[in-house]
Order: structure tokens, then sequence, then C-alpha cells
């Protein structure tokens, strides 16, 4: 299948702190999203992106469809404790319903 | 705001027995999913359904793995004859229109562990 690939693996932070993590295929895919995941918990959408190039935002998010449509960005501004999971991004096969998972970037915000 | 829930949120069961996890899909949802997420990994593909039957599914999901939509609201994973190594979280998503291009929501998971 598909890999998507995630860096970095982890991030330790000090609050307050800007991150930045990105994601990278080597196919194309028309769509990237962006997921949360909190321990025990299922993946909570933070971003959708559904053009290349596009960029948006959603509160202290940011995330960016890169122009060759085989990365994506997502950039975190001045980071709190609630920040703290896993972050995953995500695509779908060109054809069908089947979506890919990255490998996940785990985000630690020390106080 | 609509969610997609599931029960058990913990499941335990012996190796050989069959489970089956349940899922409620946001209301006015049309595809439904199935991922699982073995500790520590990525989240993977199980199957999807549309119209009351699977519209894809990987290689995961093998002869022991089976889905249905038993009445308008339930959507259930059955795993007929469970292995150590279905030990995993399993998360049921929904989405409300034509393809996987369309946002897929996510259920709280289901914890199974195989002894």
């Amino acid at each position: 299948g598909q890999q998507l690939n995630q860096s970095p693996q982890s991030m330790f932070i000090q609050e307050g702190e800007d991150v930045s993590m990105n994601c990278t295929s080597s196919s194309i895919f028309n769509t990237w999203l962006w997921y949360k995941q909190d321990p025990g918990e299922g993946p909570v959408l933070l971003i959708a992106l559904y053009k290349a190039g596009e960029l948006t935002s959603n509160g202290r998010l940011t995330a960016q469809f890169g122009i060759t449509r085989k990365d994506s960005f997502l950039n975190i501004s001045a980071s709190i404790p609630s920040d703290v999971g896993i972050y995953f991004c995500a695509g779908p096969k060109n054809t069908g319903n089947q979506f890919y998972f990255g490998t996940g970037t785990s985000l630690t915000v020390i106080p | 705001e609509p969610e997609v829930t599931q029960t058990p949120s913990h499941q335990v069961t012996q190796m050989g027995q069959e489970v089956i996890l349940r899922c409620v899909p946001i209301s006015n949802h049309l595809y439904f999913y199935w991922y699982r997420q073995i500790l520590g990994q990525k989240v993977e593909f199980l199957v999807s359904f549309y119209n009351n039957e699977i519209s894809e599914k990987s290689e995961i999901f093998d002869d022991q793995f089976s889905v249905e939509r038993p009445d308008g609201s339930n959507f259930t994973l059955k795993i007929r004859s469970t292995k150590l190594e279905d030990s995993a979280m399993y998360f049921c998503a929904s989405s409300g229109y034509s393809t996987a291009q369309e946002t897929q929501y996510f259920g709280p998971g289901t914890r199974l562990l195989v002894l």
C-alpha cells in the first residue's frame, strides 16, 4: 500500500514555541487531511486540504498542500499543553474509499 | 455536534473466540469504515461499506472478518476466530458523500485484547 512518511517522528518543545511537521508520499494525493489523536481516543480531524498549493488555517494551526501534491505541512503556533498528542496526515487513494495514514508525529509540550 | 459512537470501549477475549464490535455512524452519513491501530503504530484501513455492501477492503480484511449493517443505525465488525495479533484499537468512521475525498469522522475506538 501507499506509504506516507511523517517527520519528525517525535518532538519535545517548550510551551509557547511554534511547531512544524511534514508528511511526504511517493505518490500524488488529491486530498490531504491532518488528524490529531489523544491517547486512547480516535483521530480528530484538524484541517482538510483539497487543492495543490492551498494554505488553510484553523486557529493556531496552519497547513499547506504541497505544489507537487506529494507533501503537506502542518504548523502549530504558540503551543500549549493540550496540543500534546500524535498528529497524523492522511489521504485517500485516487480511486475508491481507502484512506492511508501517515506514520505519525508525537508531540510533547513541556509547560 | 453529531459524532460516531462505538461500543464496547474495551473488550477482552480468549483466542479463538468470536467478537462483535459495534458502531453507530453519524446519522445522515452514507459511507462507513473500519480501521485498526496496533499499539504504537499507524492507523490502518480495513474496509469500507456503502449501500449495504463492502465497497473496498484491504489485505488485512481476510475471511475471519465480516461487516454488517443490521439495522438503520448500527454498523458492526465481526472477527470470527480471534488471534493474538488481532489485539488493537478498532476505529469506526463515517463520511457523508460519494468518495473518500469527503472527510471521515472517527469514533473513539474499541480496544480489543486477545489473550
